[in-house]
């Protein structure tokens, strides 16, 4: 089993609709980071969060420690939110992450 | 204040000669980690470093594969005799601090083609 569990693995978009991504994770962490790796390849950490809530634009992160569930939501979505968004778990040393296998999203105008 | 540099963005080898691959960390940052991202698949982790010492390569190939983080200068990874398995590409991030406490600054990455 993967320490560290994303879904859906695709998911098509119609521009303006609301995006959830969901990621479930079974190692104790202290912070979950979410990254967005755009089609050229780059890659962007757009969250490190351990409670709560935050939010950037119109992105917005949500984790629940209790239950070791995360969702990254979009509002308004865009063609240029088209992108692998990865759902990230520091291993119990903090040397290296657990990594989610990646949400491929992909917003029609 | 310029990100994470990784040079050089394309690099093409054939069969058998060496490969190195070059990463300036974000200023200020003393924790660098390679990975390493196989055509359509996720990111692996390859090696953690902080200067001068290697915390965690546990990820990294015994054969063929070093890192290095000198005093001074890029981390280097090095590749000797590659093979087409090795065609991939090579991302290195730093950090302030450990994962638990700050985010990762990523660069563009390194695409290592091996004919």
């Amino acid at each position: 089993k993967n320490e560290v569990e994303q879904s859906p693995q695709n998911l098509t978009a119609q521009e303006g609709e609301f995006i959830t991504i969901n990621c479930s994770y079974s190692v104790g962490i202290s912070a979950l980071h979410w990254l967005q790796q755009h089609p050229g390849g780059g890659i962007v950490s757009l969250f490190m969060l351990s409670s709560g809530k935050k939010k950037h634009g119109r992105l917005i992160a949500t984790i629940n420690i209790q239950e070791k569930h995360s969702s990254l939501h979009i509002t308004a979505s865009h063609p240029r939110d088209s992108a692998v968004y990865i759902c990230a778990v520091p291993s119990n040393t903090g040397n290296q992450f657990y990594f989610g296998t990646g949400t491929s999203l992909t917003v029609i105008p | 204040n310029a990100g994470v540099m990784q040079n050089p963005r394309h690099l093409v080898r054939r069969r058998g000669q060496e490969a190195r691959l070059r990463c300036s960390p974000m200023k200020g940052h003393s924790h660098v980690y390679w990975y390493r991202q196989l055509p359509e698949e996720g990111l692996k982790f390859m090696v953690y470093l902080q200067k001068e010492n290697i915390i965690d390569e546990s990820g990294m190939p015994k054969e063929r594969f070093s890192a290095e983080f000198p005093k001074e200068g890029p981390s280097i990874l090095r590749i000797q005799q590659v093979v087409r398995g090795d065609s991939a590409a090579y991302f290195c991030a730093s950090s302030s601090q450990s994962l638990d406490h700050s985010p990762l600054h990523f660069g563009n990455g390194t695409r290592l083609t091996v004919t």
